[in-house]
């Protein structure tokens, strides 16, 4: 079963506009993980925040997380084409051998 | 791709017929996963390893088996093919305890099953 549900399914914005994507998960989790998919490749590790961690920033990008209503958001901030790609999300819940659960993904589209 | 590899890249095959999927890696690193990727499911985890000969099941392994005789190779095998196994299927690894708790992944394979 699917742990992450990100919303929305589908994402298009101006190139120079913010991008907010939003996952929400189920059960109680040890970190929350973003990755990015470009189309036909392996996804790449964005960034990780822990359960204990409100909010982080790595360049460009923000992300919160909020245990209390198990959701977290991914901000992209002076989007660019080059961000074109799929957004997932991925919870380690700690069940053992830091296995991850994956959303379904967002689609984003950065229009030049 | 930190020194990931797998192969085929690209497959097609019958139904009924037995497919092996490798993946290699170059870091000797520990811990190695198999990930089914489908429209509309995002990734599902079919198979992990924690190291040579310990594997363990995910959440949709029917119909797959896996083997770890080497830290570098992680093979998935589909005994028999089924239709229902197209897919493209994607490795990862995750560096030791050491390391952080992000994962790398491989380029992935495209299989499909006529």
């Amino acid at each position: 079963s699917q742990q992450g549900e990100e919303d929305p399914q589908a994402l298009s914005i101006q190139e120079g506009e913010n991008a907010t994507m939003n996952c929400s998960y189920k059960t109680s989790i040890n970190n929350l993980q973003w990755y990015r998919q470009n189309s036909g490749r392996g996804l790449v590790h964005l960034i990780l925040i822990r359960s204990n961690e409100r909010e982080k920033h790595s360049g460009r990008l923000r992300v919160t997380l909020d245990t209390s209503k198990k959701s977290s958001s991914l901000l992209i901030t002076a989007s660019r084409a080059a961000d074109t790609a799929s957004y997932f999300c991925a919870t380690d819940s700690g069940a053992g051998s830091y296995q991850l659960t994956f959303g379904k993904g967002t689609k984003l589209s950065v229009i030049p | 791709d930190a020194g990931i590899t797998q192969s085929p890249r690209h497959k097609v095959t019958e139904t009924g017929t037995p497919v092996t999927l490798r993946c290699h890696q170059t870091e000797n690193h520990r811990y190695m996963y198999w990930y089914r990727q489908d429209p509309g499911h995002g990734l599902r985890l079919i198979h992990y390893s924690y190291g040579v000969k310990d594997t363990d099941k995910g959440e949709v392994s029917d119909g797959y088996s896996v083997s770890r005789s080497k830290t570098e190779d992680f093979l998935l095998t589909l005994e028999s093919a089924t239709s229902s196994q197209t897919s493209v299927y994607f490795c990862a690894i995750k560096p030791g305890t050491s390391g952080g708790d992000e994962q790398f992944f491989g380029p992935g394979t495209r299989l499909t099953v006529l």
